[in-house]
């Protein structure tokens, strides 16, 4: 009973340096979704996906990249870490409707050096 | 625009008092989907609550209560008899027909022994 599994807890990185999210899910679920989580902010939305091979920005996609080539992961690639990008990311998965609960995986924090 | 508004930052309250959580949201879709999440201090993101647009009914589960009005846009949540347990920050979020979530700041609670 995984559900969504994010790897790894937590990471350190040197400015510059890039580095890859792993999220997986096991529910079939459609939608996916990758978050940061700031003090005082919020989660905000920074690449989504509404199936396998279909991906589209959020609100604050800059410095992130994202594929989804499978139903069950959708990796966030970093691609030169800055230290703006400090922060809780969390993935989440749905069903795809809007009337349904997204999941969440356990959250990576992320600090830049 | 803030799609969500938590306006309450930080709430503390006393066990047993209740309290109340404030939501407004901002749409122009006629069919949107309203939830509480709650975060504990260990991070990850539980779900709480779904609402949809069509249904103003109160909802009581233990506890816990919820007031959608849609005249106000408002969606609170409302914690009787509070414990420790209870503190957490919680999100208040929205879905419209494009499956995307907008989340509130989120309202941290502390509730004190």
């Amino acid at each position: 009973n995984a559900g969504v599994t994010q790897t790894p807890k937590f990471q350190v990185l040197k400015t510059g340096q890039s580095m890859t999210l792993q999220c997986a899910q096991d529910m079939n679920h459609e939608y996916m979704s990758w978050y940061r989580q700031d003090p005082g902010m919020g989660l905000r939305l920074i690449h989504y996906s509404v199936g396998a091979g279909i991906t589209d920005q959020g609100e604050v996609p800059n410095g992130y990249n994202v594929s989804r080539s499978t139903t069950e992961d959708f990796p966030l690639r970093l691609l030169s870490a800055a230290p703006s990008q400090t922060s809780v990311y969390f993935c989440a998965s749905s069903y795809g409707q809007e009337d349904t609960e997204a999941f969440f995986g356990q959250g990576t924090r992320l600090t830049v050096v | 625009a803030q799609k969500v508004t938590q306006a309450q930052t930080e709430i503390s309250v006393v066990e047993k008092e209740d309290v109340t959580l404030d939501c407004v949201y901002e749409t122009r879709d006629t069919t949107y989907y309203l939830f509480w999440y709650k975060q504990p201090p260990s991070g990850e993101l539980v779900f709480l609550i779904r609402r949809n647009s069509f249904d103003e009914q109160n909802e009581i589960s233990g506890r816990y209560s919820w007031n959608f009005q849609k005249s106000t846009s408002s969606f609170n949540f409302t914690i009787t008899a509070s414990q420790v347990v209870d503190s957490a920050v919680y999100f208040c979020a929205l879905s419209e027909a494009g499956n995307q979530f907008y989340f509130g700041t989120g309202t941290s609670l502390t509730v004190i022994p």
